[in-house]
């Protein structure tokens, strides 16, 4: 079946530009996780959303960031006003963890500069 | 801030030789995850340890779980070139289902 997908991926920005990534899960999954990853670096947890409680945004390092997941499948990450220390791979992740099963399947990524 | 911690942070081996990782972290946990990503692109689940259990296999996978010393290792058996990756942990926050990933192990496996 089909996997995460993400779009696009790669994005080039002049710094100040807002910038919107999305993430496609595979259907039927119920949490949804945003990363970040600078090169050659771990992951840095953003966000994530389970089925219809409010997401968990701890991550997201400024109120520059937001994301949204509309009707329990697609997820928009949005950036406003980019900044150079934004460039990095955003990577998406979903999930059935609700069920017990916590496996989480990666999307490609959208590699993101700013320039 | 980062949870896992993984060690060594790049380790080169002969195909054929074990590598063994580790990874440190710091709170409760319910499990525990490694997984692995090529090329710097999408990760792939490898293996999942619950915290009541102390080792797992999978394949030329072993886990371990230390919840005393909050550590894990991975160790990869008869290596191959095809193992050359980044390797990650990923710990639960209990009571979420937020996953804080480690700083990974940049594996190289030499043909």
């Amino acid at each position: 079946g089909a996997g995460v997908s993400q779009s696009p991926s790669n994005k080039v920005t002049e710094k100040g530009k807002d910038v919107e990534l999305r993430c496609d899960p595979i259907s039927g999954h119920t949490a949804l996780y945003w990363y970040r990853q600078s090169l050659g670096q771990g992951l840095e947890f953003l966000i994530y959303f389970q089925g219809n409680s409010a997401p968990d945004k701890s991550g997201l390092p400024s109120d520059r960031f937001s994301a949204e997941r509309t009707g329990g499948s697609v997820s928009t990450l949005t950036i406003q006003r980019t900044q150079q220390e934004d460039s990095a791979v955003y990577l998406c992740a979903s999930s059935l963890v609700g069920q017990g099963a916590y496996e989480q399947y990666f999307g490609p990524g959208t590699r993101l500069t700013v320039t | 801030s980062q949870q896992g911690e993984e060690d060594p942070q790049a380790l080169s081996i002969q195909e054929g030789e074990n590598a063994t990782m580790n990874c440190s972290y710091k709170t409760s946990i319910n499990n525990l995850q490694w997984y692995r990503q090529n090329s710097g692109r999408g990760l792939v689940h490898l293996i999942l340890i619950r915290s009541n259990e102390r080792e797992k296999h999978s394949g030329r996978l072993r886990v371990t779980l230390d919840t005393s010393k909050k550590s894990s290792s991975l160790l990869i058996t008869a290596s191959r070139a095809a193992d050359t990756a980044s390797y990650f942990c990923a710990t639960d926050v209990e009571g979420t289902y937020k996953y804080i990933f480690g700083t990974g192990t940049r594996l190289k496996v030499l043909a």
